[in-house]
């Protein structure tokens, strides 16, 4: 069965410092991949997504992801955090055969020290 | 523009009762799907609809039942309510396609944070 793993349910990074978070699938079909951000009591935002064009994607507020088909792997990353990239973020795919419904990983919070 | 808005914001329920939750599409959005989010876990798909049919569903009971009206806008009905669908509810709509593209961005609304008791 295709499933989504995070690896890590809360990082830690200080201010400045390289935000990376980790998304692994499992799918024997090409999946289109996507990271969204959820803030506290709000829901969920598209922070870029994947869909077969260029590997490396760019999204909003600095950050992005690349696609390795043979790590079978998204990871999302921002070169230097900020206090306000302190959320939850979901890494989400969704298969040719599931029409566009969302398959979600089980989160990982992320919190910014000053 | 308005974005998708959900109601209510909040909703206590005792064990058995019945509820029903509401959601308005991003303007211009004709596909509505919904997902449940357990506190700590990410979100889980329920069921999507289109054309004020039920188009896809995913691993809930028959307890969980839809609707969309003409106007696109959607419900959630939840039947015998159980201590364990305590969750986030949330709705998101995506573009007009006519058949669904796999790449479809799906938008967001803040979600109903339903409490049984």
């Amino acid at each position: 069965a295709q499933s989504v793993t995070q690896l890590g349910s809360h990082v830690s990074v200080s201010e400045g410092a390289l935000v990376l978070l980790r998304c692994n699938y499992s799918s024997s079909v090409p999946p289109y991949l996507f990271w969204y951000v959820q803030y506290p009591n709000q829901g969920l935002q598209l922070l870029l997504k994947y869909t077969s064009a260029a590997t490396l994607v760019k999204g909003i507020n600095g950050f992005e992801a690349e696609f390795k088909k043979s790590e079978t792997s998204f990871h999302l990353t921002k070169p230097s955090a900020h206090m306000s990239d302190a959320a939850e973020y979901f890494c989400a795919v969704s298969w040719e055969a599931a029409g566009n419904k969302l398959t979600f990983g089980g989160g990982t919070r992320v919190l910014v020290k000053p | 523009d308005a974005g998708v808005t959900q109601s209510p914001t909040h909703l206590i329920k005792t064990r058995g009762q019945q509820v029903t939750l509401r959601c308005s599409p991003k303007s211009g959005h004709d596909t509505v799907s919904w997902y449940q989010q357990a506190l700590g876990q990410g979100p889980q798909f329920i069921f999507q609809y289109y054309e004020e049919e039920e188009r896809q569903r995913g691993n809930f009971p028959d307890r969980f039942s839809g609707h969309q009206f003409p106007n696109y806008s959607s419900e959630l009905n939840v039947n015998a309510l159980l201590l364990g669908d305590s969750a986030l509810y949330l709705c998101a709509s995506s573009e007009p396609s006519g058949r669904a593209k796999i790449a479809d961005t799906q938008y967001f609304g803040p979600g109903t944070r339903l409490t049984v008791l």
